[in-house]
């Protein structure tokens, strides 16, 4: 069974940069899948951050295009998120998901990443 | 890319049945058979319930269904049952290897 989770500082000061790590366990990260990330603000509905395949090939939501790095590592079988400029409008619970077939069907529990001073 | 719309709320009694509207346009639920529909129960993950427009996972009960009609998609759940209170998101496709979601929709058995 694929499991996938977040970990990260819970707590980020504006101006910083959010960094967020995805360990996936029962499956290999490179695999013929994508791997994503999409959050969630306090009280709000989900929005697509954005995914990577295992060979590093990303692709981001435009909204975010210009602050956002995600990144693999085959060899610990995870893959990270970098927000830089953080604001208030950055606090969400982060998720990290596989992709297959156009939806994500394995959704790690979510973390809360609050920012503020 | 602009979210879907979904209806904030939406509810039935127990056994009825509710429809579940998400709309787009012609460069996203219309244009791609990759709709994809997901239940949130509050302080969970989502869970994939209909992918590709139409089709279950396994282990999800065939009271959930899904189709679509131009740039509207639909999620129907038959029967319902007090644990289907939730809230529900949309998801499709959108071209240029973006993604979107819709606004949600609480669903609330009566």
């Amino acid at each position: 069974q694929v499991q996938l989770q977040e970990s990260g500082p819970g707590l980020v000061k504006p101006s910083e940069t959010l960094s967020l790590t995805c360990t996936v366990s029962g499956y290999s990260i490179s695999s013929v899948y994508y791997w994503g990330w999409i959050r969630q603000p306090p009280g709000k509905g989900l929005e697509w951050i954005g995914r990577i395949y295992h060979s590093g090939s990303t692709y981001y939501n435009p909204s975010l295009r210009s602050r956002l790095t995600i990144s693999v590592d085959t060899s610990k079988n995870q893959f990270s998120l970098n927000l830089s400029s953080v604001t208030a409008a950055d606090t969400a619970v982060y998720y990290c998901a596989r992709l297959s077939a156009g939806a994500f069907d394995f959704w790690g529990q979510g973390t809360l990443v609050t920012v503020s001073s | 890319q602009s979210a879907l719309t979904q209806p904030p709320s939406a509810s039935g009694s127990p056994g009825q049945s509710v429809t579940i509207s998400c709309t787009g346009t012609s460069s996203d639920v219309g244009g791609y058979n990759y709709v994809s529909w997901y239940q949130q129960h509050p302080g969970k993950a989502p869970k994939l319930m209909i992918y590709e427009v139409s089709n279950r996972p396994s282990g999800v009960p065939d009271r959930f269904s899904g189709s679509k009609s131009g740039n509207t998609a639909s999620l129907t759940v038959s029967g319902l049952q007090a644990e289907d209170e939730a809230d529900y998101y949309c998801s499709s496709y959108a071209g240029s290897n973006n993604y979107v979601f819709g606004s949600g929709t609480k669903v609330t058995v009566l």
